[in-house]
């Protein structure tokens, strides 16, 4: 069964920074592309990030270039989210994603003082 | 950034009825590859989004048959025929032709 778990939510004022990750098991996580969802409270669905099989390429949507990297640990089977320099407006719950197939259930981010 | 706008927002059905989304795209979403990265998610309440349909028509395992895209170029469609209690949530186009990826916003559908 292909299971994607999310961790590393929680409160953190404006300015700070946090990691998410995301442990895959049940497929071979090495030979799938990975990605970054978001979804605001009450609004729709925004991707923030992709990833190459080998974390050799990356790509960020322009509201989060410069204050997001995307990495991955293949051996470890886990996509991470480093998210540095957070604002109000990066609130949000994240999901990982194997780009749209499987997705992870989430983790809630809340930027506040 | 392509946009995908998606209509109606918000739809109604009766069990059994049958129910079409439309989404167009700001520009063709043909890639030079000859494939067309037009996708669907369905979320319910409080869950994550689930992949219906990739590549304008195809059914992802394990989704009913009820449900069918169609398409080409910048207008899609997702049609439910046949609608069922378990369809209630909100639907997602969302291209994956042209970075970054884009979502339309969003078609809520409600049971009668």
């Amino acid at each position: 069964e292909v299971q994607l778990v999310e961790s590393g939510g929680v409160l953190v004022q404006p300015g700070r920074s946090m990691k998410l990750s995301c442990a895959a098991s049940g497929f071979t996580f090495s030979s799938f592309p990975m990605a970054w969802v978001r979804q605001a409270p009450t609004k729709g669905l925004e991707w923030v990030a992709t990833i190459s099989t080998s974390g050799g390429s990356t790509y960020y949507r322009d509201s989060v270039k410069g204050r997001f990297t995307i990495s991955r640990d293949n051996a470890k089977s886990t996509l991470y989210l480093q998210m540095d320099s957070l604002r109000s407006e990066d609130t949000a719950t994240y999901y990982c994603t194997t780009l749209l197939q499987w997705w992870g259930q989430g983790v809630m981010v809340t930027v506040s003082s | 950034d392509v946009v995908l706008t998606q209509t109606p927002p918000t739809l109604s059905a009766t069990i059994g009825q049958s129910v079409s989304i439309s989404c167009r795209s700001s520009q063709s979403l043909l890639h030079s590859n000859g494939n067309t990265y037009l996708n669907w998610l369905l979320q319910r309440p409080g869950q994550p989004p689930q992949l219906l349909i990739y590549l304008v028509s195809r059914l992802e395992s394990g989704v009913p048959n009820r449900f069918s895209g169609s398409g080409s170029g910048t207008d899609f469609t997702l049609k439910i025929s046949g609608v069922e209690a378990e369809d209630l949530g909100v639907y997602y186009c969302v291209q994956s032709t042209h970075a970054p990826f884009t979502f339309g916003s969003g078609t809520k559908l409600e049971i009668k």
